[in-house]
């Protein structure tokens, strides 16, 4: 299957800081990305669609000034978590959409610990 | 996206086959079945999926009832490596995917 890459795999940060978050398709050029969040013992919450040269679209409920995506390309998209705070501490995870089907595949996600 | 429903845990013995069933009876004629797993603290990974005949793949077999209202996901040999949350979810081309509580499989020595 193809290979979805996202840096850093952990990250710990002060509160009031911003986190970047990079997602990388390795092996195919994604037009869509997608990127969720979750929670110990949930599962996955749908946070944003990134569409590559446009503005992400964003579910319900999340703060699209506090989690800024950028997808500049066809093969990254960012997910910035701005001025974090303890309650902001996850696992996200990201996937792209293969261009052939309609399949998505995932990264390993990014552990984040907001202190 | 259809509903789908799932039994929320299930045990395995080693070496034998794994059935999760997943049911989906508003499920309409063009929306796809796919089946993701998340072993812990990793991202989701993609299993196989179908729309109305029965897949196979070198990581598991997909059964889709004829009436399409529900599916079973066999993982033929079941190791402790496939221990893990299973989710079916329903899904029209082009949509998001949006994932349930899904199936704990624990696969026993």
């Amino acid at each position: 299957g193809a290979v979805v890459s996202q840096h850093p795999s952990r990250v710990i940060c002060k509160s009031g800081t911003s986190v970047k978050i990079e997602c990388r398709s390795l092996d195919f050029q994604a037009t869509t990305m997608f990127w969720y969040r979750q929670f110990p013992k949930q599962s996955l919450m749908l946070m944003a669609t990134s569409n590559e040269g446009s503005k992400a679209t964003y579910e319900q409920g999340v703060e699209k000034d506090k989690f800024l995506i950028n997808h500049a390309s066809l093969t990254l998209s960012t997910l910035t978590v701005t001025s974090a705070h303890p309650e902001d501490s996850s696992f996200y995870i990201c996937s792209a959409r293969e261009p052939a089907g309609d399949t998505q595949y995932f990264g390993p996600g990014t552990r984040l610990t907001v202190l | 996206d259809a509903k789908t429903t799932q039994p929320p845990s299930m045990d395995c013995a080693e070496g034998r086959a794994a059935n999760l069933p997943c049911n989906h009876s508003t499920i309409s004629g063009n929306e796809y079945v796919y089946w993701y797993r998340q072993i812990h603290s990793q991202g989701p990974q993609y299993i196989i999926h179908g729309l109305k005949n029965n897949e196979t793949n070198e990581m598991a077999s997909l059964i889709i009832t004829e009436d399409r209202k529900s599916s079973t996901l066999i993982l033929p040999h079941a190791t402790l490596r496939d221990t893990a949350v299973y989710y079916c979810i329903a899904l029209y081309y082009g949509n998001k995917l949006v994932f349930g509580a899904g199936t704990i499989l624990r696969v026993k020595s």
